[in-house]
């Protein structure tokens, strides 16, 4: 049982380049999500899934993109890197239903747009 | 739209004392979260408590959440300096559709 596991851990784009965070869980969770965290500003929602086949946008979705064609999968995709997505990307998930378990995260991974 | 703020932001305190953190929140909630981040790791979950609920215990933690002021409370006891950490309230609201809205952190340096 690996929990959440995200890919790569860091990564240094160029303006205008693309690129897709990886993110699987194992554990059937049906709800997923991707956060950015930036020093002074927590953490913001990008996109979220309630499940295989449904996306919803967040509090700050411009230029990032998601599908979820699994359970398993929730990827995110930067269209066209820009300097402003320089940030630590983590993404969660969890049971849908209300219980006390809270979200499980993976160990993020560390972008710089140069 | 962050919906947590934790105060205070900082906290400095030597091992064996007490921490208190709080946490105000501005929308019905469903329940509220506290999690924990070390240093260049994800967060990890540490206590959630539900709208119907006062107080929560687990372990050297406990919560408490007073719907009508808004607002919740961290404390740790008997600090380690395995605490230190940044500590993160989130609140799942009412018709949120299991989204969370983190606060931006109280950082906690246990002094050993």
């Amino acid at each position: 049982n690996a929990g959440v596991t995200q890919t790569p851990k860091f990564q240094v784009l160029k303006t205008g380049q693309s690129m897709t965070l990886q993110c699987a869980q194992d554990m059937n969770h049906e709800y997923m999500s991707w956060y950015r965290q930036d020093p002074g500003m927590g953490l913001r929602l990008i996109h979220y899934s309630v499940g295989a086949g449904i996306t919803d946008q967040g509090e700050v979705p411009n230029g990032y993109n998601v599908s979820r064609s699994t359970t398993e999968d929730f990827p995110l995709r930067l269209l066209s890197a820009a300097p402003s997505q320089t940030s630590v990307y983590f993404c969660a998930s969890s049971y849908l239903a209300d219980t006390n378990y809270g979200y499980t995260f993976g160990s993020g991974t560390r972008l710089t747009v140069v | 739209s962050q919906q947590g703020e934790e105060d205070p932001q900082a906290l400095s305190i030597q091992e064996g004392e007490n921490a208190t953190m709080n946490c105000s929140y501005k929308t019905s909630i469903n329940n509220l979260q506290w999690y924990r981040q070390n240093s260049g790791r994800g967060l990890v979950h540490l206590i959630l408590i539900r709208s119907n609920e006062r107080e929560k215990h687990s372990g050297r933690l406990r919560v408490t959440l007073d719907t009508s002021k808004k607002s919740s409370s961290l404390l740790i006891t008997a600090s380690r300096a395995a605490d230190t950490a940044s500590y993160f309230c989130a609140t799942d609201a009412e018709g949120g559709n299991n989204r969370l809205a983190f606060g931006k952190g109280n950082q906690v340096v246990v002094i050993p």
